[in-house]
């Protein structure tokens, strides 16, 4: 079976600094890991994810994700949060092996809140 | 647009009322998956179609769902009997399928059910 965790049900950051929205997953292989987000009443939009070699992943909006292998996360990050970054964020997994389970498992999500 | 289109984006439905809820994949999508969405919690997997094959229906709740395919493109899940239980934003995601290396999911903007 395959989990995602997002420990944290919200995070507050100022606008500008730098912003930090966590993730840890398990699974039976070796992980697809993805990142999304939701605004009010969207669906979700894909931000970047994780298929194999660098660990520093980068995707849209200046958002990069690191891949920790060791302590099995897969955390978020941006250098500098901008109020419009102001949304709810989801950790998704899947095995890259198995036998068609494509499927992805998501976390509950982070409410992100950037105060001007 | 070139992205997941779903119809209708609000449905509310009396209890026991069967509802129909459309999922416009992108075009040359090969995978579709439906997804259900409580309110505050992740993404929970319901099934996935490759073509018109629906290859996993594990995450089906109740025989009271039931989704298809018929040519390979639009989908349509359907819920008989609705209940309270069934009130969620049930999204659509389309992928490229199995040779695309991670297969990213791209998300419409969801049906919000509420039963009644």
């Amino acid at each position: 079976a395959q989990s995602v965790a997002q420990p944290e049900d919200q995070v507050n950051v100022a606008e500008g600094n730098p912003l930090t929205v966590k993730c840890t997953y398990s699974v039976s292989g070796n992980p697809y890991l993805f990142w999304y987000v939701q605004y009010p009443n969207r669906g979700l939009q894909f931000l970047l994810k994780y298929i194999t070699g660098d660990n520093l992943v980068k995707g849209s909006y200046g958002f990069e994700a690191e891949f920790n292998k060791s302590q099995t996360s897969f955390h978020l990050k941006k250098p500098s949060a901008l109020v419009s970054d102001s949304a709810l964020y989801f950790c998704a997994v899947r095995d890259k092996g198995g036998t068609g389970r494509r499927a992805l498992t998501f976390g509950s999500g982070t409410r992100l809140q950037v105060q001007p | 647009g070139a992205g997941v289109s779903q119809s209708p984006r609000y449905k509310v439905a009396k209890r026991g009322q069967d509802v129909a809820l459309r999922c416009d994949p992108i075009s040359g999508h090969v995978s579709l998956f439906w997804y259900q969405q409580a309110l505050g919690q992740g993404p929970e997997f319901l099934t996935y179609f490759q073509n018109e094959a629906q290859l996993d229906k594990s995450g089906l709740p109740s025989d009271r769902f039931f989704a298809e395919r018929p040519e390979g493109s639009v989908s349509t899940l359907k819920i008989q009997r609705t209940q309270q239980e069934d009130s969620a934003v049930y999204l659509c995601a389309s992928s490229l399928g199995a040779r695309a290396v991670g297969d990213t999911q791209y998300f419409g903007p969801g049906t919000r059910l509420t039963v009644l």
